[in-house]
């Protein structure tokens, strides 16, 4: 159980366009997701914390203008990355967290999208 | 701030041979403390927790003791297996209106038979 999908695995896209990146939970209901960036041998970097229903919460130095997410239902979060430039090639996580659970809950995670803008 | 701080990789073994990974870390209140495991071409897996001071985490072989005094959260384990070779990560949860999980940077394990 608690199975997070993250669709597409890869992505490859020009510079200029626009990717988006789906996180679903498929057998539970997840009321927090989480987004976060990976780069090449350094850990996870949260991004946001999308909460269903109202606006994502940003970490400091991310641009939200860039990095849109959208959480419209308990089991579904995108993260759109808009004008995607090469720096913003990365490896994108998203996790969620169980509906009504604290911090006794642990986060799921999907299992990445690799993003790579030519 | 609050951060999580493990020691750096890679961390060669031999198969069978006893296994530390270091990791302390820095909050305020107290936090929640998790390892996971990124096994290749996969993504994160919950591999243990602890909630609170004095208590130990365990799960497949490995251990790790919530140790207020000394901030850390050092994960252990007697006798690798080849099939150990991952990425770890030792996390913690921020609560009381944060409510964000925090990485260390990783540790790579590598056995070799």
């Amino acid at each position: 159980g608690a199975v997070v999908s993250q669709h597409p695995s890869r992505v490859i896209c020009k510079s200029g366009t626009s990717v988006k990146i789906e996180c679903r939970s498929l057998d539970f209901q997840a009321t927090t997701m989480f987004w976060y960036r990976q780069f090449p041998k350094q850990s996870l970097m949260l991004m946001a914390t999308s909460n269903e229903g109202s606006k994502a919460t940003y970490e400091q130095g991310v641009e939200k203008d860039k990095f849109l997410i959208n959480h419209a239902s308990l089991t579904l979060s995108t993260l759109t990355v808009t004008s995607a430039h090469p720096e913003d090639s990365s490896f994108y996580i998203c996790s969620a967290q169980l509906h009504g659970r604290g911090q006794d809950s642990p986060l799921h995670f999907g299992n990445g999208t690799r993003l790579t803008v030519t | 701030g609050d951060s999580v701080t493990q020691m750096e990789g890679p961390v060669t073994l031999s198969e069978e041979a006893f296994l530390t990974i270091n990791c302390t870390y820095t909050a305020t209140g107290y936090p929640s403390l998790f390892w996971y495991v990124q096994y290749p071409g996969e993504g994160l897996q919950l591999l243990l927790k602890a909630t609170k001071a004095d208590d130990k985490g365990s799960n497949k072989g490995f251990e790790a003791t919530y140790r207020k005094e000394t901030t850390s959260f050092h994960l252990e384990k007697g006798s690798v297996q080849v099939s150990d070779s991952a990425v770890y990560f030792c996390a913690l949860w921020l609560s009381g209106g944060y409510n964000k999980l925090i990485f260390g940077a990783g540790t790579r394990l590598a056995v070799h038979p």
